[in-house]
């Protein structure tokens, strides 16, 4: 079974469009974040919730939106998308925030023309 | 600059050999952890080593972490070709800022 699952793994989409990503964990884990890596393979935190709850909101624009609707979904929302949205994002939960291992998911690639 | 700053950026060696990363990061810290991520995929966590442990062994790797030089190593032994991927750190801090700082990565190629 996946543990931590994003849709879709590819997005290829227009300036301008709005966009989600979806993202699932079947871990039990109380904490979820969404990081962006950039090409450059620099991997950033942008947002993280714990239990339904807003911890981290780094410095991103208000473009990006996530919502979690249950501890076990994290889904991210993109207004307005722009060529420097284009980068691979990723999904990942944890238990007890950063005091243990972070769970990935597989990412999605998200290309922006 | 970042947190976490890995040294070398690439290292290319044959199988069977040893391989050693560097991690440096900038501030106190509550635990370092190490990921593997292979071409297209999402990160893999390796290992943990909280701020009072020295050294921690897992398989054929060996963490080290020298907190008075903001540091860390993670060396691979006997190497292997699936062991191709790039290798990052991540530092949670103690301050209480509940996200990891990953560093930069270290390509790691293993030629067959």
């Amino acid at each position: 079974d996946t543990a931590v699952s994003q849709t879709p793994k590819y997005l290829v989409t227009q300036m301008g469009n709005d966009k989600s990503i979806k993202c699932e964990q079947n871990l039990g884990h109380d904490t979820m974040y969404w990081y962006k890596q950039d090409s450059k393979k620099f991997l950033k935190i942008m947002f993280s919730y714990n239990n339904k709850e807003l911890i981290i909101n780094e410095t991103v624009p208000n473009r990006f939106s996530p919502k979690s609707p249950d501890k076990a979904h994290l889904n991210l929302h993109i207004n307005s998308l722009e060529l420097g949205d284009s980068a691979v994002y990723f999904c990942a939960s944890s238990t007890r925030g950063v005091f243990y291992e972070q769970y990935f998911g597989p990412g999605t690639r998200l290309t922006v023309t | 600059s970042q947190q976490g700053e890995e040294d070398p950026q690439a290292l290319s060696i044959q199988e069977g050999e040893n391989a050693t990363m560097n991690c440096s990061y900038k501030t106190s810290i509550n635990n370092l952890q190490w990921y593997r991520q292979n071409s297209g995929r999402g990160l893999v966590h390796l290992i943990l080593i909280r701020s009072n442990e020295r050294e921690k062994h897992s398989g054929r790797l060996r963490v080290t972490l020298d907190t008075s030089k903001k540091s860390s190593s993670l060396l691979i032994t006997a190497s292997r070709a699936a062991d191709t991927a790039s290798y990052f750190c991540a530092t949670a801090a103690d301050t209480g800022r509940r996200a990891l700082t990953f560093g930069s990565g270290t390509r790691l190629q293993v030629q067959p």
